[in-house]
């Protein structure tokens, strides 16, 4: 049971490069999200997927794409990388049960650095 | 507003002394309250999540108050490593968490 994995964990791209962060769960999880964390901010809702099939605007979609690819996996692409994409990017899942506990687990992070 | 504030600290404390933080959250609605402990440079991890009758756990202990709407963590006979960034966490409704800045401990020797 690895719980959240992330792929890659690092990553520095040149302004105006794509790329897709990669995000899986084996927890059978409901939702996931995708947070970024930069300094004095705290963690801020990219996207989430409440379920399969499901895709909503957090607090700082401009930039990014989501997509649920399936229960398992949410991916994050940033179609035109720049310097203020620069951050820390975490995927966290959760089981979602009505009326219960909704403890988030994150994935290690993926450091990326756009030049 | 930001829908959850902490106070960023930051905290040095000697080992073995007692340390509260404090967040204060925005939405009078919302449902379950957490806080969570960020290693530097590591995702957060749960710490303890937050009850309306106040709960323990060991030397951690976190309260409730829904008329103030704040919540707090109290750590008692810190060890160095306790030394970490704890954030404080809101499940207002819907799916959406929302995190405070988080607020740095340093347990000294």
């Amino acid at each position: 049971n690895a719980g959240v994995t992330q792929t890659p964990k690092f990553q520095v791209l040149k302004t105006g490069q794509s790329m897709t962060l990669q995000c899986a769960q084996d927890m059978n999880h409901n939702s996931m999200y995708w947070y970024r964390q930069d300094p004095g901010m705290g963690l801020r809702l990219i996207y989430y997927s409440a379920s399969e099939g499901t895709t909503d605007k957090g607090e700082v979609p401009n930039g990014y794409n989501v997509s649920r690819l399936n229960k398992r996996e949410f991916s994050l692409r940033l179609e035109s990388a720049a310097p203020s994409q620069t951050s820390v990017y975490f995927c966290a899942s959760t089981k979602n049960r009505a009326g219960g506990s909704n403890e988030q687990f994150f994935g290690p992070g993926t450091r990326l650095t756009v030049l | 507003r930001k829908e959850v504030e902490q106070d960023p600290g930051p905290f040095n404390v000697p080992e073995g002394a007692t340390v509260a933080f404090n967040c204060t959250y925005s939405n009078s609605a919302s449902q379950s309250f957490f806080w969570y402990r960020q290693d530097c440079r590591k995702e957060p991890k749960l710490l303890m999540s937050v009850y309306s009758s106040g709960n323990e756990d060991g030397r951690f202990t976190a309260q409730l108050n829904r008329a103030s709407q704040y919540i707090s963590l109290l750590i008692r006979d810190s060890k160095l490593s306790d030394s970490a960034t704890y954030l404080c966490v809101v499940y207002p409704r819907g799916n959406q968490f929302y995190f405070g800045t988080g607020t740095s401990l340093t347990v000294i020797p």
